[in-house]
């Protein structure tokens, strides 16, 4: 069975950091593309970024470009976010979501991790 | 970017009719659509995928249909689960990959 499970979610002031984890399991992790996709309170999905198999391929939406960082290890499953100069549009329950190994429709996804922004 | 745009933001409907759920995209994505199902307090799930082709284990009653800019989910007869939210999403020119709205399928 396919299990995505997201940690490291949190209350953190505006400007601060945080990272996100998603440990993978269930599957070959090294097949896969991977994303991350957030949802804010009450609003709609908005893909966030996205990695290949291998790390060698790494895209973001314009709006985190710069402050945030994906990042994926393949020896443990695991999929990271590192979130900088956090802002209160970044609140929103974040989802790791699987790929395909070439399309971007995400057949799995994780239970989310809660990022509240706030002072 | 391309835009995805669902034609209602919300749908009232009774169980067992039909219910048709439209998707539109600023600019030709081929068949590189997908559908979501996402009910309170879970994750999305994947329901169609390729526009057409429903994901393992999705119901026989879910269809989607469609290609370049305008596509559809259908929704055969109506059960009592099926009420949630639905999005679109495509994933043929990215980044960004990017979703539609979503549609809030309500009980009439």
């Amino acid at each position: 069975e396919v299990q995505l499970v997201e940690s490291g979610g949190g209350l953190v002031q505006p400007g601060g950091s945080l990272r996100l984890s998603c440990a993978a399991s269930g599957f070959t992790f090294t097949s896969y593309w991977m994303s991350w996709v957030r949802q804010a309170p009450g609003k709609g999905l908005e893909w966030v970024a996205n990695i290949k198999q291998d790390g060698s391929e790494i895209y973001y939406v314009d709006s985190v470009k710069g402050r945030f960082t994906i990042s994926r290890d393949n020896a443990k499953n695991s999929l990271f976010l590192q979130m900088n100069i956090l802002g209160a549009e970044d609140t929103a329950l974040y989802y790791c979501a699987r790929g395909g190994s070439y399309y971007q429709s995400f057949d799995n996804w994780g239970q989310g991790t809660l990022v509240t922004v706030s002072s | 970017e391309i835009v995805m745009t669902q034609s209602s933001a919300s749908l009232s409907v009774s169980p067992g009719e039909k219910v048709t759920l439209s998707c539109r995209a600023s600019q030709s994505v081929s068949i590189n659509l997908a559908w979501y199902q996402q009910k309170p307090g879970q994750a999305p799930r994947l329901l169609i995928y390729g526009a057409s082709t429903r994901a393992t284990g999705v119901p026989a009653r879910f269809s989607g249909s469609g290609s370049g800019t305008e596509f559809t989910l259908t929704i055969s007869s109506l059960q009592s689960e099926d009420f949630a939210v639905y999005y679109c999403q495509q994933y043929h020119n990215w980044p960004p990959i990017t979703f539609g709205q979503g549609t809030r399928v309500e009980i009439k």
